[in-house]
């Protein structure tokens, strides 16, 4: 089963807007990672933030992570056409076991226009 | 990071068929993970393969359908046997980077499609 459910499903926005994504998730966790896919390729790697941190700066991007809700938010600041792509959260499939597989999120899709 | 390569990209492939993948890692690591993206869908993880042991299946996933080897610390292969339209996805692999951050990095992908 899925252990992250992001929101929104969707997300139209034009460029230059701020774009957020969150991401909850059930069980206890070492670390969370967000990744970005263009149209069915390979998963780039984004931003891994710990669960002993709160939030996390990686250019335009800003992560946060609030373990009490067991939820995280991704934001892109000034958003380009080039940002569209779908967007998922992943976590460990072992709880207390980082480094091992993970289990991803439905997935945001990010479309910017321009 | 890990750079990662795969082989084919893509494929199309007949109904009863069977299709390897090809997964290889510029470094050598412990632990390679495949994992299987249906159309529209998220990343489901198939199996952990480890060198010198048997690859480590999900629930809902067996090594009659997707045998994996692992013969080295830099190369994988996940084959899908006897396959069928169901089985038309994405599948990548990915391994863990070397250093102690936990960053997992993924190939690009074998896109294919059963018909």
């Amino acid at each position: 089963s899925q252990q992250g459910e992001e929101d929104p499903q969707a997300l139209s926005i034009q460029e230059g807007e701020n774009a957020t994504m969150n991401c909850s998730y059930k069980t206890s966790i070492n670390n969370l990672q967000w990744y970005r896919q263009n149209s069915g390729r390979g998963l780039v790697h984004l931003i891994l933030i710990r669960s002993n941190e709160r939030e996390k700066h990686s250019g335009r991007l800003r992560v946060t992570l609030d373990t009490s809700k067991k939820s995280s938010s991704l934001l892109i600041t000034a958003s380009r056409a080039a940002d569209t792509a779908s967007y998922f959260c992943a976590t460990d499939v072992r709880a207390n076991q980082a480094g091992t597989a993970l289990i991803f999120g439905k997935g945001t899709t990010l479309s910017v226009s321009s | 990071s890990a750079v990662i390569s795969q082989k084919p990209s893509r494929d199309i492939c007949q109904r009863g068929t069977s299709l390897t993948i090809q997964c290889q890692v510029d470094s050598q690591v412990t632990m390679m993970f495949w994992y299987r993206q249906q159309p529209g869908q998220s990343l489901t993880l198939i199996a952990t393969a480890n060198q010198g042991s048997e690859a480590t299946y999900e629930s809902g996933f067996v090594i009659d359908k997707f045998p994996i080897s692992r013969p080295n610390l830099t190369f994988s292969t996940l084959t899908v046997s006897n396959m069928s339209p169901e089985d038309s996805s994405i599948y990548l692999c990915s391994v863990v980077g070397g250093d102690s951050s936990y960053e997992q990095y993924f190939g690009p992908g074998t896109r294919l499609t059963v018909t």
